[in-house]
């Protein structure tokens, strides 16, 4: 059964700091893995998609990594903003379905 | 194009009651996928529909079903409501269904409460 596992639960910064986030996956057998966006009591914004075959995707301020073999995936926000809050969640795809982590949750405190 | 539409966005039930939640997919799309998310979790896989076939189903009780109609679209219909299946239930769609490498496109969302 695959675990997924976000680190740390919640991350307060300033605006400006750039923001680390962590994924890890016990079952290393992916199609790919997606890093959301969810907003309060909203459904869920896709912001960057990593095939199992790539390394990393990028995407403006958005930059993922993915090291499949140790089962692990960062998710880097460059120069946070106020409208970057929100949680963010990372879901590993096997066959038909995602399995998702519990989400980190981040506050860019202006 | 509109994008994976829900409905309805919220829904107030009694326990015991049943319900049934809408989901149409992105134009094309003939997969659709129900995930149920508890507040403070991530979101639970429970079914997958290709074609309007069952392709999979996670570990949720009999009162949970799904059906997919000849417009690809689809219903989740829950049974006996219980108070812990209040929930934001989500839908996402995809071309395809198992297999793929295709990003998932989420739909807002039907937040369910149960009382």
């Amino acid at each position: 059964k695959q675990e997924v596992t976000q680190i740390p639960a919640a991350l307060s910064v300033p605006e400006g700091e750039n923001l680390v986030l962590n994924c890890s996956f016990t079952d290393s057998a992916i199609y790919n893995l997606q890093w959301f966006r969810q907003d309060p009591g909203k459904g869920l914004t896709s912001l960057l998609l990593i095939q199992s075959s790539q390394r990393e995707q990028t995407s403006g301020r958005l930059n993922a990594s993915l090291d499949k073999s140790s089962g692990r995936s960062t998710l880097y926000i460059a120069a946070s903003q106020p409208g970057d809050s929100a949680t963010y969640l990372c879901a590993v795809r096997n066959d038909y379905k995602l399995s998702f982590g519990a989400g980190t949750t981040v506050t860019v405190r202006a | 194009d509109a994008g994976v539409t829900q409905s309805p966005t919220h829904l107030i039930k009694t326990r015991g009651q049943h319900v049934t939640l809408r989901c149409s997919p992105i134009s094309g799309h003939k997969s659709v996928s129900w995930y149920q998310q508890v507040l403070g979790q991530g979101p639970q896989f429970i079914f997958q529909y290709y074609e309007k076939e069952e392709r999979g189903r996670g570990n949720f009780p009999d009162r949970f079903s799904a059906r997919q109609f000849p417009n690809y679209s689809s219903e989740l219909n829950v049974n006996a409501l219980l108070l812990g299946d209040s929930a934001l239930y989500l839908c996402a769609s995809t071309i395809q269904g198992a297999r793929t490498q295709e990003t998932q496109y989420f739909g807002p969302g039907t937040r369910l409460l149960v009382l």
